[in-house]
């Protein structure tokens, strides 16, 4: 039930090109989405987060696109660069109470985005 | 303003032995929430502090424990260490409060603990 499952493991993009990984989830009491960034030896970053009454959320080059009858959501980076390369995990957030949210994240997706 | 400051960055221990992680938060934070990296697992949540009590707690055998201090610094302890302990620790701070918008978690750069 609270699992969040993430595809590709891994992902070889063009420069220039969309760079696009998925995830799907079960629990329909998640209530927000984000998506980070973890460049080797560094933690992970918030890149961009939805809300599930939300069907698309843009920052830059990175779209969130948001399907909440179908369980999926999915990361669309335009204009791939190499300097996007590294791993992007998807996260669902869920309330556990007592004040308390908690992340699932997905396995994560390797990102190479080459010259 | 600083980021979330996790030390050590790195560490080695030996199976059988015992280990304290830190983390210290963003000032104003009063949420930690620790997690446990693994290529195989990717990331799972270990417990959430805030206000020195425990929130919240994953599926993490009893050897896995921590606390917060009143200036909200955490700490993560793992006694009897096993081999599969091995792994990369991040600690997570937020503000904690339930707002109507994002809770948005800052990550440290995480401890990496080798267990031999």
């Amino acid at each position: 039930q609270q699992q969040v499952k993430q595809s590709p493991q891994s992902l070889i993009v063009q420069k220039g090109g969309i760079s696009i990984i998925n995830c799907a989830y079960e629990n329909t009491a998640f209530d927000y989405f984000p998506w980070y960034q973890q460049f080797p030896g560094k933690g992970p970053a918030l890149l961009i987060a939805i809300r599930p009454d939300v069907s698309e959320k843009k920052e830059g080059r990175f779209t969130i696109s948001f399907n909440k009858s179908a369980k999926q959501f999915s990361l669309h980076i335009m204009d791939s660069q190499p300097g996007d390369s590294a791993t992007y995990f998807c996260a669902a957030r869920s309330y556990s109470g007592a004040g308390s949210y908690q992340l699932t994240f997905g396995k994560g997706t390797k990102l190479s985005v080459i010259p | 303003k600083a980021g979330v400051t996790q030390t050590p960055r790195y560490l080695i221990k030996t199976r059988g032995q015992q280990v304290t992680l830190s983390c210290s938060p963003i000032s104003g934070h009063r949420s930690v929430s620790w997690y446990q990296q693994t290529p195989g697992q990717g990331l799972q949540f270990l417990f959430e502090y805030f206000s020195e009590t425990q929130r919240n707690k994953g599926n993490f055998p009893g050897r896995f424990s921590g606390r917060q201090f009143s200036n909200s610094r955490s700490e993560m302890n793992v006694s009897t260490l096993e081999l599969g302990d091995s792994a990369l620790y991040l600690c997570a701070s937020s503000l904690g409060a339930r707002l109507t918008g994002s809770t948005e978690a800052f990550f440290g750069q995480g401890t990496r603990l080798t267990v031999v």
